[in-house]
């Protein structure tokens, strides 16, 4: 049963452009979001993080939005840059436990 | 400290072969996990510590897995009789208990590859 969600196997987008990644998840319970960046052959690197009593979070170019009664998250990245080509992760943790669960991964290539 | 580091980085053993796999936290957080990785799949979560008590092992982890962290600083994740299935990338990752919401930081990551 994958209680995170992520729909979309890749996206491709122009630089400058926006990127939207989204992330569905099952669990009521959840109650802190995470997303991650991973480039090949190495961990993954926290970007960015929500937590279940605010609906937006901004970090520079990084946005997350929870939208709780659909049980959807998004990151969106605003101009996105060749930099950003990676896969990202989805992540969700509940309030009695400590383990991170994550959906598949989204891969996001930014073209010139 | 500049952040979580794992070692080795990678390791080809041969079936039925014992591996050790290092992890060393930022030095003030008191939580360590370890998860595995395997390809077009996200991390899945194997076990982890606050201090040198482990908290929460997952079915995942079966009896020839074992993990320590004996004083509560580095850990070690142990596979013994190693199964060509456990090829993976093992992950380990560190937090700061903060109550509700812990940012987990991840290592590079070990890549084990059983022949």
């Amino acid at each position: 049963d994958q209680q995170v969600k992520q729909n979309s196997p890749s996206l491709s987008v122009q630089e400058g452009r926006i990127s939207i990644l989204n992330c569905d998840y099952t669990n009521s319970m959840f109650d802190y979001f995470l997303w991650y960046k991973k480039y090949p052959a190495e961990g993954p690197t926290f970007l960015i993080s929500i937590s279940s009593i605010k609906d937006k979070n901004e970090d520079g170019r990084f946005t997350v939005f929870l939208n709780k009664s659909a049980k959807h998250l998004s990151l969106h990245i605003v101009p996105s840059q060749p930099g950003d080509s990676a896969v990202y992760f989805c992540a969700a943790s509940a309030y009695n436990t400590d383990k991170l669960i994550f959906g598949t991964g989204t891969r996001l290539q930014v073209f010139p | 400290d500049t952040g979580v580091s794992q070692n080795p980085r990678h390791k080809i053993t041969k079936r039925g072969q014992n591996v050790t796999f290092r992890c060393d936290p930022i030095s003030e957080h008191n939580r360590l996990y370890w998860y595995r990785q395997t390809l077009g799949q996200g991390p899945e979560f194997l076990t982890y510590f606050q201090n040198e008590a482990q908290l929460e092992k997952s079915r995942l982890l079966s009896d020839r897995f074992s993990a320590e962290r004996p004083k509560g600083s580095f850990s070690t994740l142990e596979i013994q009789r190693t199964e060509q299935g456990d090829s993976a990338m093992y992950l380990c990752a560190s937090s700061l208990e903060e109550g509700q919401g812990e940012t987990q930081y991840f290592g590079p990551g070990t890549r084990l590859l059983v022949l």
